[in-house]
């Protein structure tokens, strides 16, 4: 079975500090990693995602995610955040064979002015 | 290129309704899925379809059901609607069926049951 913890409801940061939200997952395969934005009253955006390769990977806007197998996580980053990042973010995984993404409960990022 | 569209935007319905939400794919987008969003929670997997046949099933009752259309698009119906229904229906479509290619979403359709 697979499952993902964010463990925070609610980051606050102040514009131009880095911000970090925390992610951790179980998957009995391969995990198949993502990240989506989602702004009020709209879809999800798609971020960035990880498949295999590098443990850092780079997405939209200037966000970034490092994969940490020992850890089982999967955290987003940005080194400088903008009032306009905040929003609903929400890490997704698949794992091998699965058809569907199952995600986390979602983390609210505030950044403030 | 336009995006994943879905209609209608709001619905109101009454328990025991049934309602049908419909979803247009991106342009050369083959894979269509189907996700609820209740308020607070992240989005859970109803149903995948790709080339127009079910290819994935979340676990939800037989209430719910899809189809896939030979232009790719596709329809969501809810018979025998509850109080519980009334979520954020999200599609994503993906150009291919597999778990490492990334799905965009539509920007849902709020079903609201009275």
């Amino acid at each position: 079975a697979q499952s993902v913890a964010q463990p925070e409801d609610q980051v606050n940061v102040a514009e131009g500090n880095p911000l970090t939200v925390k992610c951790t997952y179980s998957v009995s395969g391969n995990p198949y990693l993502f990240w989506y934005v989602q702004y009020p009253n709209r879809g999800l955006q798609f971020l960035l995602k990880y498949i295999t390769g590098d443990n850092l990977v780079k997405g939209s806007y200037g966000f970034e995610a490092e994969f940490n197998k020992s850890q089982t996580s999967f955290h987003l980053k940005k080194p400088s955040a903008l009032v306009s990042d905040s929003a609903l973010y929400f890490c997704a995984v698949s794992e091998t064979g699965a058809n569907n993404l199952f995600f986390g409960t979602g983390t609210r990022l505030t950044v403030i002015p | 290129d336009a995006g994943v569209t879905q209609s209608p935007t709001h619905l109101i319905k009454t328990r025991g309704q049934h309602v049908t939400l419909r979803c247009s794919p991106i342009s050369g987008h083959k894979s269509v899925s189907w996700y609820q969003q209740v308020l607070g929670q992240g989005p859970q997997f109803i149903f995948q379809y790709y080339e127009k046949e079910e290819r994935g099933r979340g676990n939800f009752p037989d209430r719910f059901s899809a189809r896939q259309f030979p232009n790719y698009s596709s329809e969501l119906n809810v018979n025998a609607l509850l109080l519980g229904d009334s979520a954020l229906y999200l599609c994503a479509s993906s150009f291919f069926l597999g778990e490492a290619y990334e799905q965009y979403f539509g920007p849902g359709t709020r079903l609201t049951v009275t």
